[in-house]
């Protein structure tokens, strides 16, 4: 069964500074792997995702997430926050299977605060 | 990417009573999900709601509870039965295609009073 990590809960940067959030996940299979930002009463938006192919992956607003299979990592980075990047980030993992197409397991969230 | 509408995107609503919430996909997908977000929590799943057959719910939920209808590739409902306050959440709903695209409305933020 997969899993995912997020560690830490709460993570606060200087607006200019490296973002860095941590995922890890469990998986029997190669992983389909997410990551989302959820802005304050807002729904879920899609940053990046990682399928197969190139393990360095770029989405929007900035981010990239490097998947590296030896350690079961997907953290998520950006090289300079901006104050408006403070939201909830969750990881998640797409549940393998033909039939399980968009299934995802989430993890705990982070939320990251970006001080001026 | 798809496109995710909701409907009602909030509502306040007594005890006992039942909510039923809309989610519309621009495009037609195979599979539908729902999830719940509990206050300061992550994601859980419901369901998984297939066309043309009874959804398949994750443990700690029942049908009677959540009944989710889907009549066609483009929309599916959501209800949650005889709501108490323990029901206030954030009810999102999703759809993928081969576990690549996962897109999400806007969400419905309940609170039972």
């Amino acid at each position: 069964a997969q899993s995912v990590t997020q560690l830490g809960s709460h993570v606060s940067v200087s607006e200019g500074a490296l973002v860095l959030l941590r995922c890890n996940y469990s998986s029997s299979v190669p992983p389909y792997l997410f990551w989302y930002v959820q802005y304050p009463n807002q729904g879920l938006q899609l940053l990046l995702k990682y399928t197969t192919g190139a393990t360095l992956v770029k989405g929007i607003n900035g981010f990239e997430a490097e998947f590296k299979k030896s350690e079961t990592s997907f953290h998520l980075t950006k090289p300079s926050a901006h104050m408006s990047d403070a939201a909830e980030y969750f990881c998640a993992v797409s549940v393998s299977g033909n039939n399980q197409g968009g299934k995802l397991i989430f993890g705990q969230g982070t939320e990251l605060s970006v001080k001026p | 990417s798809a496109v995710i509408s909701q409907k009602p995107s909030r509502d306040i609503c007594q005890r006992g009573t039942s909510l039923t919430i809309q989610c519309q996909v621009d495009s037609q997908v195979t599979m539908m999900f729902w999830y719940r977000q509990q206050p300061g929590q992550s994601l859980t799943l419901i369901a998984t709601a297939n066309q043309g057959s009874e959804a398949t719910y994750e443990s700690g939920f029942v049908i009677d509870k959540f009944p989710i209808s889907r009549p066609n590739l483009t929309f599916s409902t959501l209800t949650v039965s005889n709501m108490s306050p323990e029901d206030s959440s954030i009810y999102l709903c999703s759809a993928g295609e081969g576990g690549i695209r996962a897109f999400f409305g806007q969400g419905t933020r309940l609170t039972v009073v």
